[in-house]
């Protein structure tokens, strides 16, 4: 399966900073993508999916300018928290879809970034 | 609507001994199913899956699960747990919409005593 690499792995920041976390899909071309976020002890969220050369479709109840994604290359997509607030203190995985047509493979999952807003 | 019921929130075994997890799915198609696990602060990790072929579907480190169409079910199970395998593990049906989502239950978490 494709292997994904999350970067950085954890940030602490100063409320009302801007944070961006990438997604690399290392040895896969990806086109779609998708960005989660999982509060303590709980499921994953669906935040959007990440589309390569367009825009991204975002989840009911995700705000689209909080919550930049960008998917400009077949390999990365960012998630750009804008003027991050301790709210979104949570940890945010990507993934990436296996297979082209199939839309029943599996998803290949990064390790997650635990962004801590002070 | 599909979804997806983790019947265990929390699971506790003896190492070397069997270790089963719960799942019930509902969905009015042929579903794709997939249990993955989380190590602490760390992403998901695909153990196996289920796509419609062999109802009994064996995964890594020695995991394996069963399709019951009657029963709508898709245990997972390990005949001899290691202390490795404590962790999260997530139930997951393919969402039919053709968009590629997954669709989530709620997580147990397995712990394993020594």
């Amino acid at each position: 399966g494709a292997v994904v690499s999350q970067h950085p792995s954890w940030v602490i920041c100063k409320s009302g900073t801007s944070v961006k976390i990438e997604c690399r899909s290392l040895d896969f071309q990806a086109t779609t993508m998708f960005w989660y976020r999982q509060f303590p002890k709980q499921s994953l969220m669906l935040m959007a999916t990440s589309n390569e050369g367009s825009k991204a479709t975002y989840e009911q109840g995700v705000e689209k300018d909080k919550f930049l994604i960008n998917h400009a290359s077949l390999t990365l997509s960012t998630l750009t928290v804008t003027s991050a607030h301790p709210e979104d203190s949570s940890f945010y995985i990507c993934s990436v879809m296996d297979g082209g047509p199939y839309r029943n493979q599996p998803q290949h999952f990064g390790d997650g970034t635990r962004l801590s807003i002070l | 609507a599909q979804s997806v019921t983790q019947l265990d929130s929390h699971v506790s075994v003896s190492e070397g001994t069997p270790v089963l997890l719960r799942c019930n799915y509902s969905s009015s198609y042929s579903p794709s199913l997939f249990w993955y696990v989380q190590h602490p602060n760390k992403g998901l990790q695909l153990l196996l899956k289920y796509t419609s072929a062999a109802t009994l579907v064996k995964g890594i480190n020695g995991f394996e699960a069963e399709f019951k169409k009657s029963e709508t079910s898709f245990h997972l199970t390990k005949p001899s747990a290691h202390m490795s395998d404590a962790a999260e593990y997530f139930c997951v049906v393919s969402d039919p919409s053709n968009t590629g989502k997954l669709i989530f239950g709620q997580g147990t978490t397995l712990q394993v005593k020594p």
